[in-house]
């Protein structure tokens, strides 16, 4: 089977910068997404990583390191909008892009 | 270009009865792939349906039906609904079974009393 685990709640200030972190143990891996998920909405694609190392776009980063099964989404200049739920999820090689999903870990940027 | 569409949005049942959620596909998507979570959880895998044929199983038991018609729209049945099934319901489509990219619907809220 495959194990996700994130933080369940963070905590950050407007403009602040906040790293939420994901560690998975699978066999098979084929690569891992990050997802926003506004309360009562689709989660939206953010990015995805299957080479191990840091991929940036605009104000949101993630990094993979695929031999310590782990990866972070980096958040910066962080806006009141992006309070949210962010999901770590992971794609094996036997699955095709059929995804096991993390929890979410619930972000709340106060002012 | 539409998005992927999901009806109802929310929906009441009782215990016992069977429920129907529809998703529209994304234009040009042939894959479509059923999430179901829970409140404050990660959606978990149901099923996929990749040209009308179902391409993979979670751990859902028989009563998860589903279906996908030749314009590549679907539907999740639910048979003998129990008060756990109460979570929303997200359909995804992609490209491809094998594109990474999933379009997510903005779900149905199924509530099982």
């Amino acid at each position: 089977g495959q194990n996700i685990d994130q933080p369940t709640e963070m905590t950050a200030t407007e403009g602040a910068i906040v790293q939420i972190n994901c560690t998975y143990q699978t066999s098979g891996f084929n690569g891992l997404f990050w997802y926003q998920q506004h309360a009562g909405e689709a989660p939206t694609f953010l990015s995805y990583n299957v080479l191990d190392g840091l991929e940036e776009k605009g104000r949101f980063s993630s990094f993979l390191s695929r031999s310590k099964g782990y990866s972070y989404l980096l958040l910066k200049e962080l806006q009141m909008k992006d309070s949210a739920s962010y999901l770590c999820a992971v794609s094996i090689k036997a699955a095709g892009n059929k995804l096991t999903f993390g929890g979410g870990t619930r972000v709340l940027v106060k002012p | 270009e539409t998005g992927v569409t999901q009806s109802p949005t929310h929906l009441i049942k009782t215990r016992g009865q069977q429920v129907t959620l529809r998703c529209s596909s994304q234009s040009g998507h042939n894959t479509v792939s059923w999430y179901q979570q829970a409140l404050g959880q990660g959606p978990q895998f149901i099923f996929q349906y990749y040209r009308e044929e179902e391409n993979g199983r979670g751990n859902f038991p028989p009563r998860f039906s589903g279906l996908q018609f030749p314009n590549y729209s679907s539907e999740l049945n639910v048979n003998a609904l129990e008060l756990d099934d109460s979570a929303l319901y997200l359909c995804a489509s992609s490209l491809s079974a094998t594109n990474e990219k999933l379009f997510f619907g903005s779900g149905t809220q199924l509530s099982v009393l």
